[in-house]
């Protein structure tokens, strides 16, 4: 079964970290981009980071940019995002999607839940 | 940035009907437009990619049209499994997302 298990979410305090995973399984990860995407509880979707296949090309939104790092590992099949200095509004859902379509995202995690809040 | 307008904000529709879904950009882009599915406490799916291609296994009742800076969404006839939440998005200048179409049961 092709599937994508997002990981890492949590409660974590203002200007705190988390680093969040998602697994592959069931298709080939290497030689697909990847993305992060958040939705923002009862709000639509919001695009944060995009690393290529080779991980030679990386895109962040500048909501993030310079507080959150993607980065991949193809032997192991996984996705990974650093976010740091968090703050309140970084609080969503975060799914994994693969751009398995010409670089549209043809597969998506479940997501995981993550709530910034003192 | 690349802006994405979708209208109307919310739809609604009986099963049977025709739904027509608009996404309108900031500037042109080169068809490079998508549309997704979300229905309440799942991920999104996607339905159609560079503006007119269907992915696998979305029903052909789903088609999409457009280009430039217009682009349209049709659902030829409204299953009960289709009212949900729909997204437009563009990967021409990095990516962004539409706000959004709820299709409702009237």
């Amino acid at each position: 079964e092709v599937q994508l298990v997002e990981s890492g979410g949590g409660l974590v305090q203002p200007g705190g970290s988390l680093r969040l995973s998602c697994a592959a399984s069931g298709f080939t990860f290497s030689p697909f981009g990847m993305n992060w995407v958040r939705q923002a509880p009862g709000k639509g979707l919001e695009w944060v980071s995009y690393i290529s296949s080779d991980s030679s090309t990386i895109y962040y939104a500048d909501s993030v940019k310079g507080r959150f790092t993607i980065s991949r590992d193809n032997v192991k099949n996984s996705l990974h995002l650093q976010m740091n200095s968090l703050r309140a509004e970084d609080t969503a859902v975060y799914y994994c999607a693969s751009g398995t379509y010409n670089y549209y995202m043809g597969v998506w995690g479940k997501g995981t839940t993550v709530t910034v809040s003192s | 940035e690349i802006v994405l307008t979708q209208s109307p904000t919310t739809l609604s529709l009986s099963p049977g009907e025709r739904a027509t879904l608009s996404c309108r950009a900031s500037q042109s882009l080169s068809n490079y437009l998508a549309w997704y599915q979300q229905k309440p406490g799942q991920a999104p799916r996607l339905l159609i990619y560079d503006a007119s291609k269907r992915a696998t296994g979305i029903p052909d009742r789903f088609s999409g049209s457009g280009s430039g800076t217009d682009f349209t969404l049709t659902i030829s006839s409204l299953e009960p499994e289709d009212f949900a939440v729909y997204y437009c998005q563009q990967r021409d200048k990095l990516c962004t997302f539409g706000q959004g179409t709820k299709v409702e049961v009237k």
